[in-house]
């Protein structure tokens, strides 16, 4: 069975201050996708970015940046010069196909604060 | 934003009554899901639909029944809600089944047993 793993339950951060989110993730397939959610004070879930087992080049959007590593099973996310519209849980997700869809399977989540 | 609304946005209900809530999509996507979220849990599959009349379980499918007789509507049943079904839910959609597929999510339910 896949599995997620987001240690950090909780960072509280200084507004500017750099943050990283940890992911961990376990699976038999040689072929997965990751995800990572957001989820706002307000409730609702927002997509920020999928990434494939098959390419490990680091993405980078804005502030926000995410390092890949097969080696370690880890899909990381940093934000750069945090801001305090970025609290919000984090979501990290693995994608399993099913036979007919394929389901997500989230890790538990890690709150920031972003405090001024 | 993808065009997915829930109702209600939030219920309060007594153990022992049925209780259905509603996911309606406007993107005509194929793939419906909802997962419910808990404290320590993250988000978890309860049900899928990848087709009108196709649904299948997921890992906490028990106590929970769906229906989908049209594309833009996916029905989640409580037949007889416990307090353990005290939770948010969420709707989500996606274009395709294929992992590599995002899932876009409604803005949830929250639903209170007591």
């Amino acid at each position: 069975a896949q599995k997620v793993t987001q240690a950090q339950t909780e960072i509280s951060v200084v507004e500017k201050e750099d943050v990283t989110l940890d992911c961990v993730y376990e699976t038999r397939d040689t072929t997965y996708y990751l995800f990572w959610y957001k989820q706002p004070p307000s409730g609702e879930l927002v997509f920020l970015i999928r990434r494939n087992s098959f390419d490990e080049q680091n993405e980078i959007s804005g502030r926000y940046s995410w390092n890949f590593q097969k080696s370690t099973s880890s899909f990381n996310f940093t934000i750069t010069a945090s801001q305090v519209v970025d609290s919000a849980v984090y979501f990290c997700a693995l994608s399993e196909a099913t036979g007919t869809a394929s389901k997500l399977t989230f890790g538990t989540g890690t709150r920031l604060q972003v405090t001024l | 934003d993808a065009g997915i609304t829930q109702s209600p946005r939030h219920k309060v209900t007594e153990t022992g009554t049925p209780v259905t809530l509603r996911c309606h999509q406007t993107e005509n996507h194929r793939y419906m899901y909802w997962y419910r979220q808990d404290p320590g849990h993250g988000l978890r599959l309860i049900h899928y639909s990848y087709g009108v009349k196709d649904t299948d379980k997921g890992e906490v499918s028990d106590g929970y029944s769906v229906s989908r007789s049209k594309t833009e509507d996916f029905l989640l049943t409580l037949e007889s809600a416990t307090s353990s079904q005290t939770s948010v839910y969420f709707c989500a959609i996606s274009e395709s089944g294929r992992e590599d597929y995002e899932q876009y999510f409604g803005p949830g339910t929250r639903l209170t047993v007591t």
